[in-house]
């Protein structure tokens, strides 16, 4: 059982304001990521780090922000919230090894911008 | 691009049936394969993975993998309706990069 805690789970801003999304996880994993999903649509991976101070940029384009200072912190930063960012994020971290660790999820962080 | 396919559904299926999910992947070099539960509005939490050709069992969840024919499947044994939900299929990049590339997933109902 994966311990990966996100906060807020539910936010409602106005645009232009600035929010970030905290995501944390006890187990020592290496590798995080950021996740974004509309209701009933596929996962789009946003942001990924391999651990404190990588960051990259995801498959799918965004115009937040993520940094990895301490291993089992991962916060995702909008800096000038829209309507068109109101979404599901969804946190998630791994191990790293040779073949890849298992992925475990957050319970998301629910946004809307109106 | 590398992908992964899955009938979107919905799939539905009568109480104590058994329900077959499938999912076709392109990365001929992926070792690694994971099913994913995602209930409506919750986030994604993992059922099996299997790494190796052949049927993976735990409870009432068989995973089979086809590496020559680039094909894993989920079967749900003895289906209840709390089985309703969208199951995503994962195939780990078998590039340096290593991360899970996704399916759109498809929706089971398990009708009572």
């Amino acid at each position: 059982e994966a311990d990966i805690y996100q906060t807020p789970r539910y936010l409602v801003i106005g645009t232009g304001k600035k929010i970030t999304l905290e995501c944390s996880q006890t187990m020592g994993h290496d590798k995080m990521y950021w996740y974004q999903q509309d209701p009933g649509m596929e996962l789009h991976l946003i942001h990924y780090s391999y651990g404190v101070n990588s960051t990259e940029k995801g498959d799918l384009s965004s115009e937040s922000t993520v940094s990895r200072i301490r291993t089992e912190h991962f916060p995702l930063t909008l800096e000038s919230a829209r309507p068109s960012h109101t979404s599901q994020y969804l946190c998630a971290s791994s191990e790293w090894t040779a073949i890849g660790g298992t992925i475990y999820f957050g319970e998301g962080s629910w946004l809307t911008v109106v | 691009q590398k992908e992964v396919e899955q009938n979107s559904g919905p799939l539905s299926v009568p109480e104590g049936a058994i329900a077959s999910l499938n999912c076709t992947y392109s990365d001929r070099v992926s070792q690694s394969f994971f099913w994913y539960r995602q209930y409506s509005g919750k986030s994604p939490e993992l059922i099996m993975s299997i790494y190796s050709n052949g049927d993976k069992e735990d409870g009432r969840f068989t995973a089979q993998l086809n590496k020559a024919s680039q094909y894993v499947s989920l079967l749900i044994r003895d289906s209840q309706p709390s089985d309703s939900a969208t199951y995503l299929c994962a195939v780990r990049d078998g590039g340096s990069q290593g991360n899970l590339i996704f399916g759109k997933g498809t929706k089971l109902s398990v009708k009572p």
